[in-house]
């Protein structure tokens, strides 16, 4: 089965610097996607970045970029210069084969100015 | 706007009733999928359809559940004898079969559900 660990339940950064997310997940497969989403408080869930698995080059989205270890299953975002409006959810995400997308329990980022 | 909409956004029922929310998936996408997402957890997989068939459902889909999407176009989720357990965030997803956003899943704002 398809897991996906979040061991950070809350974040906090200050504004313009830098934080990392981590996120850890298991399977066998080895075709598979992995995502980022935010979640604002009260508003509806948005595609960060994402990263396909038989893809080394780690990808980047302005100022969000992932470090993807394929070997550790592991799927770490970074967000630089932080900006008030990064507060919010982030949840890391899963899914081969265009089927059930599963989903850590998330990581609740707080931005402080 | 061409994103996914729910209706209702919000509902209040009293437990024992039934309630049905409804998805209108990105116009082009072939497949849509209901979540469950419960305060502070993150979305939990129900059901997922390409086009008018239903393909998957989770555990957590009990016979008080149902789904259906009739013509492949929106969808309708129905929770029959409310129960207090049921109160949550109903996330709806879509997404397309082809590249470039295949395995992409585009998401709805929910209805939320409360249940006296």
């Amino acid at each position: 089965a398809q897991t996906v660990t979040q061991s950070q339940p809350e974040m906090s950064v200050q504004e313009a610097e830098t934080v990392t997310l981590s996120c850890t997940y298991d399977t066998s497969e080895n075709n598979y996607y992995l995502f980022w989403y935010k979640q604002p408080p009260s508003r509806q869930m948005i595609l960060v970045i994402r990263q396909e698995a038989y893809k080394q080059q780690n990808a980047t989205e302005n100022r969000f970029s992932v470090n993807f270890q394929k070997a550790a299953k592991s799927f770490s975002l970074k967000i630089s210069d932080s900006q008030l409006g990064d507060t919010a959810m982030y949840f890391c995400a899963f899914i081969f084969n265009n089927n059930d997308m599963r989903f850590g329990a998330g990581t609740r980022l707080t931005v402080k100015p | 706007d061409t994103g996914v909409s729910q209706n209702p956004r919000h509902k209040i029922t009293k437990r024992g009733q039934n309630v049905t929310f409804r998805c209108d998936p990105i116009s082009e996408h072939n497949r849509l999928y209901w979540y469950r997402q419960t305060l502070g957890q993150g979305p939990e997989f129900l059901t997922y359809f390409q086009n008018e068939a239903q393909l998957e459902k989770s555990r957590l889909l009990s016979d008080r559940f149902s789904a259906e999407r009739p013509k492949g176009s929106f969808s309708t989720l129905e929770i029959q004898r409310t129960e207090q357990g049921d109160s949550a965030m109903y996330l709806c997803a879509s997404s397309p079969t082809l590249a470039p956003s295949y395995n992409e899943q585009f998401f709805g704002p929910g209805t939320r559900l409360t249940v006296l």
